[in-house]
């Protein structure tokens, strides 16, 4: 398994402003995932991490809301731009050592999560 | 296309009792992998079981067991002599070559235990 750590916890922002969130793993993992979860609602992949390069936008997520890097293959920062209400989630990265060529899918191991609120 | 159903939106039992928590899944897939997490009040996610299509033997884990049916398209979750600590909302994902790989999510299922 992987640990996962992630900062901010929780955060409370003004609107029109920016977050960045950071995740590190304990170890080298191949994938890394960044995931939206609205208030009572299951999780929404916003983009897959890649090490080196931009990241892999799922559908209805741009680069300029979401910024994400991986300068190297422990660490991810996601920005949330120009926040709005709508924007209160709690945001999960989470990382896997499946990938590559052979695509098997590994097991997700999840960071404990940062809670925005926006006002 | 995947697709996760988990039917049940909140299921409440007295503590010490049974439960099982529903997940059906659709896939075209013939190797696929099947998840279960689970997300207390907290917020982290926490896994807790990954079987692939190839291995349909039922899992046990403590209080915990898994009952993974292809014919059935099911791969349901029970809880034995439930407890308050059991209290989370549980998730249960597909991932399979039709996705990319990545995981397919159901809706989720809040399960609260009385003390």
């Amino acid at each position: 398994s992987a640990v996962i750590s992630q900062k901010p916890s929780r955060d409370i922002c003004q609107r029109g402003t920016s977050l960045t969130i950071q995740c590190q793993v304990d170890s080298q993992v191949t994938m890394m995932f960044w995931y939206r979860q609205q208030p009572g609602q299951s999780l929404t992949l916003i983009a897959t991490a890649n090490q080196g390069s931009e990241a892999t936008y799922e559908s209805g997520f741009v680069i300029d809301k979401f910024p994400i890097s991986r300068p190297n293959l422990t660490f991810s920062t996601l920005t949330v731009s120009n926040m709005s209400p709508e924007d209160s989630s709690i945001y999960l990265c989470s990382g896997a050592r499946g990938g590559g060529v052979a695509l098997v899918a590994d097991t997700q191991y999840f960071g404990p999560g940062t809670r925005l609120t926006v006002l | 296309a995947q697709k996760v159903t988990q039917a049940q939106t909140e299921i409440s039992v007295v503590e010490k009792e049974d439960v099982t928590l529903d997940c059906v899944y659709e896939t075209r897939d013939t190797t696929y992998y099947l998840f279960w997490y689970k997300q207390p009040p907290s917020g982290e996610l926490v896994f807790l079981i990954r079987r692939n299509s190839f291995d349909e033997q039922n899992e046990i884990s403590g209080r915990y067991s898994w009952n993974f049916q292809k014919s059935t398209s099911s791969f349901n979750f029970t809880i034995t002599a439930s407890q308050v600590v059991d209290s989370a909302v549980y998730f249960c994902a597909l991932s399979g070559r039709d996705s990319n790989y990545q995981l397919i999510w159901g809706a989720g299922t809040k399960l609260i235990i009385k003390p």
